[in-house]
């Protein structure tokens, strides 16, 4: 079993819905949390970052973690069409050192006007 | 545009051969980490390099390689190439070692035929 588990879609949604990703773990020990927007053919990007449990807000996206669940979100309001993207998940035990980061495989979005 | 650039953006070669990818961190950032994406691996930590020092090993092979020279600059050399090392290679860099401030190169495509 995998030490994060994201299920990599596809999800098709009408422009203007709310968006829900999520992510599970097994390691109680994260601590750190991401979220990372890829387009195609395209490196990563970090779109939040969150410390422990609770929520962040940006914008139209809201990242969720927790931890009691080992369960993490990331809702996103208003969609639209270039949201459209991968969106993987990231998650770590200590703030540093990249070998502990561990990303989840992936949830392919795709938004129709 | 995240500042960092790989060359080259494709790669085309045959099982057995050598290929050697390169990194141009952002100005001022001192640590590159190299990871590998394919389709049932995801997004896998290969290596860091801080300031020309290796700093973390990740899943990397031995016939995989890598260097950080003084100008910051970094090469990944993958030998005895093997269909399944056809993956996305990216590049990334940060000012510091905290994790969340990575920021992600537009990747090499390297398909090994």
């Amino acid at each position: 079993q995998k030490e994060v588990e994201q299920d990599p879609g596809p999800l098709s949604v009408p422009e203007g819905a709310i968006v829900s990703l999520n992510c599970t773990y097994s390691n109680s020990a994260f601590q750190y949390f991401m979220w990372y927007r890829q387009y195609s053919r395209k490196g990563p990007e970090l779109l939040m970052y969150t410390y422990s449990s609770g929520n962040k807000e940006d914008g139209r996206f809201t990242a969720q973690v927790d931890k009691s669940s080992k369960y993490i979100s990331l809702f996103i309001r208003d969609s639209q069409p270039s949201d459209s993207a991968t969106y993987l998940c990231a998650m770590s035990a200590s703030r540093q050192g990249a070998q502990k980061l561990v990303f989840g495989q992936g949830t392919r979005l795709t938004i129709n006007p | 545009d995240s500042g960092v650039t790989q060359t080259p953006k494709h790669l085309i070669t045959a099982t057995g051969q050598r290929v050697t990818l390169r990194c141009s961190p952002r100005s001022g950032d001192l640590s590159v980490y190299w990871y590998q994406q394919s389709l049932d691996q995801g997004l896998q930590f290969l290596i860091q390099y801080y300031n020309g020092e290796e700093r973390a090993k990740g899943n990397i092979l031995e016939r995989f390689s890598a260097q950080q020279f003084p100008d910051l600059h970094s090469e990944l050399n993958l030998s005895s190439l093997e269909l399944g090392d056809s993956a996305l290679y990216f590049c990334a860099s940060s000012v510091s070692l905290a994790q969340e401030t990575q920021y992600f190169g537009p990747g090499t495509r390297l398909l090994v035929l």
